[in-house]
């Protein structure tokens, strides 16, 4: 069955230093989101991206964060100067229409 | 805004025990519903989904039933297995939203003891 990948599947970082998280899709999919959990909380929607670019965006992801489809398979997400409640495990998700999302098995991010 | 509701846990069974766990919504129009299921130390796996009224939702077991009328999508197994144990998403998908953006309950987790 078609996966999403992702990687690193744990990353640390000291504050302040700029992270990418790299993900890949199900090839044939056309919209591909991040989402976030904070340990124990919630799954909260970052980021929506189509057709090379934002499609939706929530309040989280501010101008430290940004998107990226740099070729035809990796889908990255780039927080540019870390802080410490960025601390999250942080998903990504292809769908090709209305079935239900395809997860990646998440990177756990540790700023400290 | 559209919103998701789901009951507090943890939730524990001994196994072969009925499972129910609740879940309501809030949202414009007619929401795609979905449940998700998160093992320990990996990411979030579909379960099962209805994208329209009494549609109901079924996949190892689980089941669940779109109620309009009480804007519900609660989630169901008849005997609960120890493997069972994970946390359970409740989430929409809203209809206005051309971005299949989904927004997800608290999760419940549930402990099920042999």
């Amino acid at each position: 069955e078609p996966e999403v990948t992702q990687t690193p599947s744990h990353q640390v970082t000291q504050m302040g230093q700029e992270v990418i998280l790299r993900c890949v899709p199900i090839s044939n999919h056309l919209y591909f989101y991040w989402y976030r959990q904070i340990l124990g909380q919630k799954v909260e929607f970052l980021v929506s991206f189509y057709n090379n670019e934002i499609s939706e965006k929530s309040e989280i992801f501010d101008d430290q964060f940004s998107v990226e489809r740099p070729d035809g398979s990796n889908f990255t997400l780039k927080i540019r100067s870390t802080k410490l409640e960025d601390s999250a495990m942080y998903f990504c998700a292809s769908i090709q229409g209305a079935d239900g999302y395809t997860f990646g098995s998440g990177t756990r991010l540790t700023v400290v | 805004g559209d919103s998701v509701t789901q009951m507090e846990g943890p939730v524990t069974l001994s196994e072969e025990a009925f499972l129910t766990i609740n879940c309501t919504y809030t949202a414009t129009g007619y929401p795609s519903l979905f449940w998700y299921v998160q093992y320990p130390g990996e990411g979030l796996q579909l379960l099962l989904k209805a994208t329209k009224a009494d549609d109901k939702g079924s996949n190892k077991g689980f089941e669940a039933t779109y109620r309009k009328e009480t804007t519900s999508f609660h989630l169901e197994k008849g005997s609960v297995q120890v493997s069972d144990s994970a946390v359970y998403f409740c989430a929409l998908s809203p209809r206005t939203s051309g971005t299949y953006k989904y927004i997800f309950g608290t999760g419940t987790r549930l402990k099920v003891l042999a």
